[in-house]
């Protein structure tokens, strides 16, 4: 079945620790979203990519930055990990054609020791 | 901003009943869609209703719009224990969509 991958599932890294997670779809779409979602909270667009064309939100601080190798994968890096980064990050993607609706992996739950 | 707010941000309905769950936004939207969220999982999307539309019916699901309030509502009649999860409205406009804190459903079996 034509999905959205996210690895891992659980991701423990250190205060400072750069970290990355993954996500992968069979979708073929050719825009890639990223979300942090806080405990109780909305998902919080830090970015997206059209294709290759990176868009970045306005207030994603400069640590969280992203890379897009191929259509079918998506990386998110954080490069100083702070405690207030904890969260769930969740991937999406949607068709170039009809950008609307959005297909979303299952998310990976980060935790900043 | 277009973000939506959910009403009542927590229900707990008895399996059969019918769940109501509203949405207010502030600014023109190209559509208003609903997700579902179980606990500590994605997202997965319900519903989309167009601008120019007032109401949409999906399976179990009825979602209306009002343009002239901002506002929508989301009803999943004979719900079931299944239907237990994190309902989000969320805002298309502008290329992206903006999520509301989103309503926690609980179904008593």
């Amino acid at each position: 079945d034509a999905m959205v991958i996210q690895n891992p599932r659980y991701q423990v890294t250190q205060f400072g620790k750069p970290v990355t997670l993954s996500c992968s779809q069979t979708l073929n779409h050719n825009v890639m979203y990223w979300y942090q979602q806080k405990s109780s909270q909305a998902p919080k667009l830090l970015f997206h990519y059209y294709d290759k064309d990176f868009n970045n939100e306005a207030d994603t601080p400069d640590n969280f930055q992203s890379r897009r190798p191929n259509t079918s994968f998506c990386f998110l890096d954080i490069r100083s990990p702070g405690l207030g980064d904890a969260a769930m990050y969740l991937c999406a993607t949607s068709s170039g054609t009809t950008q609307e609706t959005q297909y979303f992996g299952p998310g990976t739950r980060l935790l900043v020791l | 901003s277009q973000q939506g707010e959910e009403d009542p941000q927590a229900l707990s309905i008895q399996e059969g009943e019918n769940a109501t769950m509203n949405c207010s936004y502030k600014t023109s939207i190209n559509n208003l869609q609903w997700y579902r969220q179980n606990s500590g999982r994605g997202l997965v999307h319900l519903i989309l209703i167009r601008s120019n539309e007032r109401e949409k019916h999906s399976g179990r699901l009825r979602v209306t719009l009002d343009t002239s309030k901002k506002s929508s509502s989301l009803l999943i009649t004979a719900s079931r224990a299944a239907d237990t999860a994190s309902y989000f409205c969320a805002c298309y406009g502008n290329n992206r969509l903006a999520f509301g804190k989103g309503n926690q459903v609980v179904v008593i079996p």
